[in-house]
């Protein structure tokens, strides 16, 4: 089934570990996008990737880092976790970054916990 | 940066009719769009506005004013399982999409 996936599906840390959220999409989409999400606040975008090769920072980047070294993937890592990084993680894709009627669509989403 | 505001919760009768406003001030409009959530899943497409009117798919419709920084997404005959959180979300002069914080609706027997 197309779509995309996310892995772990829910993940408990102690602060100060590395981490690294997996994505994986196969509708060739061009265009990827990590948020997370709190109660209240809505989804906030992390880190974006308009191609393979390319990436940018979004509206909370601090904490963060990703990769994109080919169309399908695109892990998310905290090099050291901290309390305030406890979210709701979604991955999203698109087939590109700048189409007038592109849609983004969701993974399912990883649950991170940081003690 | 970029403001979208809408209801945190509504309650409707299953049957009825439910209107979520959503207003925005963003740098930059390249659209805006309608996403469902049920707890615990993804947020998945409902409907995509550019131009000011309104797009009717089913029993949802979305209407769209840019001059007033305006959107409504319209539940008709209503059902239990359209509760859920409804978000709202603009795409900017960018190309990225900035979130409300979503509307909570609960739909009673």
């Amino acid at each position: 089934i197309a779509g995309i996936t996310q892995a772990p599906t829910s993940q408990i840390l102690a602060a100060g570990r590395r981490m690294t959220l997996r994505c994986t999409q196969d509708m060739r989409h061009n265009a990827m996008y990590w948020y997370r999400q709190d109660l209240g606040l809505g989804l906030r975008l992390i880190h974006y990737s308009n191609t393979a090769g390319t990436t940018g920072k979004g509206e909370v980047p601090d904490g963060y880092s990703v990769s994109r070294a080919n169309t399908d993937d695109f892990p998310l890592t905290l090099a050291s976790a901290v309390p305030s990084q406890t979210s709701v993680y979604f991955c999203a894709s698109s087939e590109t970054s700048g189409g007038a009627s592109d849609t983004q669509y969701f993974g399912p989403g990883t649950r991170l916990t940081v003690l | 940066g970029q403001n979208i505001d809408q209801p945190t919760e509504m309650t409707a009768t299953e049957g009825a009719i439910v209107q979520i406003n959503c207003t925005y001030q963003t740098s930059g409009f390249n659209g805006l769009f309608w996403y469902q959530q049920h707890a615990g899943e993804a947020p998945t497409f409902l409907s995509y506005n550019v131009l000011d009117g309104l797009e009717e798919k089913g029993r949802f419709s979305s209407f769209l004013s840019r001059s007033k920084g305006y959107s409504y997404l319209l539940l008709k005959e209503l059902q239990m399982k359209d509760s859920a959180s409804y978000l709202c979300a603009v795409r900017d002069g960018d190309y990225k999409l900035s979130f409300g914080a979503g509307t909570t609706v609960t739909v009673r027997a």
